[in-house]
């Protein structure tokens, strides 16, 4: 199985800042990556696929890249709501898997 | 408006079976693939399986934590998906989400999800 290492597991922000979260595939995955916010007690949300692509409605605030191993997901400035945790999801192989999820809190 | 509503959890014993629903509704049911994935309470998110549409066999893929005691079938005529669970452990103890898989650039994803449905497994 592909599995996906995040970095970091909590990150402590302020409003405003430019924040990155790092996903490392442990084999290649070309762009087979999709990227998810979740708040408590709600479902996930679809941000990113295909490693960069923007979901439709998401803030441009949020941006992804890479390819292969190493993918970023960006907020360029933290927002209230954007306090949350984030999943990336490889797609590339069976199973899928799910890296195990940064915790964005409030600095 | 994509809609998805799970039923069915509840608390049941282990070597207990449950039968999770998924109702959809907003969109061409039929033309997607459709996924299940799962949450332990306080853990993070675990892809369960996938269900291909009827152009592909419905065929479907399971996580090997589930293989051979889950099975995932669907009904379009109903706009429905199904998780069938038996055998089941304490560790199958989550929040059980459905979701939509969208086709782009070769590759399908999760883009809506349900707002899930607990399943305790509990004696």
């Amino acid at each position: 199985d592909i599995q996906l290492t995040q970095s970091p597991s909590f990150l402590s922000a302020s409003v405003g800042d430019r924040v990155t979260i790092t996903c490392r595939a442990s084999q290649g995955i070309s762009s087979s990556l999709a990227w998810y916010q979740q708040k408590p007690g709600k479902a996930p949300k679809l941000l990113i696929y295909t490693a960069s692509t923007l979901h439709s409605g998401v803030p441009s605030a949020f941006s992804g890249s890479g390819s292969g191993t190493e993918f970023t997901l960006t907020i360029s400035s933290l927002q209230p709501e954007d306090f949350a945790t984030y999943y990336c999801l490889q797609l590339n192989t069976y199973p899928l898997t799910f890296g195990g999820g940064t915790k964005v809190e409030i600095k | 408006e994509v809609q998805l509503v799970e039923s069915g959890g509840g608390l049941v014993q282990p070597g207990g079976s449950l039968r999770l629903s998924c109702a959809a509704s907003g969109f061409t049911f039929s033309d997607h693939y459709m996924d299940w994935v799962r949450q332990a309470p306080g853990k993070g998110l675990e892809w369960v399986g996938r269900i291909r549409k009827n152009a592909n066999s419905y065929t479907t893929e399971h996580a090997a934590s589930v293989k051979g005691r889950f099975t995932i079938s669907r009904d379009d005529s109903k706009n429905s998906l199904y998780l069938q669970m038996n055998s089941l452990k304490t560790e199958d103890t989550a929040v059980y989400y459905c979701a939509r898989a969208k086709y782009d650039s070769r590759v399908f994803f999760p883009d809506y999800w349900g707002q899930g449905t607990l399943v305790t497994v509990s004696s």
